[in-house]
């Protein structure tokens, strides 16, 4: 069965930590992964994007890494800022169908405090 | 980038009444779009997805007659919600997938409220 899964499912740090979000998937065969984030209210928007053969990508404080190997993907946060607190949705992208269908995993939901 | 609007962001509807949210891409053509429903702290649930110029997919237990949805032209999907009851209250989130693109852009979602 096609799963992802998502830990912690929630999270508490301090303005300025880091922190690494994780994401196990048993999706396959595996197209790419994304990693969206989710302020309350409003829809997801995208922060990174990784194929099979792409092992990190950075966009600003947020960096991902993906192994194939293992299924497992995390998302590390740099010098964590309040506006940072929001769910973080994991989604891996299966082929078939025509288009690659999105399996959603649960999210994470990071709060940061000053 | 590509730009997915999704109107209205919020509405209150009485219950038995009907509700319709639009879902347009903005500066690229979409021959799909999905629909998507989210309860509170929860990840997002595909409802169906909607194909430009024919009936739309819908996903196992989602009623095909209570959540109609209409994708007439290449940048337009509706998704109408008939006779609404508290229980579909929910915040609904619309996607596209702009061509040569792996990136799903999503709507900002509408949250609709149903007493």
């Amino acid at each position: 069965k096609n799963q992802v899964e998502q830990s912690p499912q929630s999270l508490i740090i301090l303005e300025g930590k880091n922190c690494t979000l994780q994401c196990n998937y048993t999706v396959s065969p595996f197209s790419n992964l994304r990693w969206y984030k989710q302020d309350t209210g409003r829809g997801p928007v995208s922060l990174t994007i990784m194929t099979f053969s792409e092992n990190t990508k950075s966009n600003g404080r947020y960096t991902a890494t993906l192994d194939a190997d293992t299924k497992q993907s995390s998302l590390h946060i740099t010098a964590s800022q309040l506006s940072d607190s929001a769910s973080y949705i994991c989604v891996v992208s299966g082929r078939g169908g025509g288009y690659n269908k999105l399996i959603f995993g649960a999210g994470t939901r990071l709060a940061v405090h000053p | 980038g590509a730009v997915v609007s999704q109107h209205p962001s919020r509405v209150i509807c009485k219950s038995g009444t009907s509700v319709k949210i639009e879902c347009r891409s903005l500066d690229f053509q979409a021959t799909t779009m999905f629909w998507y429903r989210q309860f509170p702290k929860q990840s997002l649930m595909l409802m169906a997805t909607s194909n430009e110029g024919s009936k739309a997919t819908y996903e196992q237990g989602v009623e095909k007659d209570k959540f109609l949805i209409n994708h007439a032209s290449l940048t337009l999907s509706t998704l109408t919600v008939t006779s609404a009851h508290p229980e579909d209250s929910s915040f609904y989130i619309c996607s596209a997938l702009p061509t040569g693109d792996y990136g799903y852009t999503f709507g900002s979602g509408t949250r609709l409220t149903v007493v």
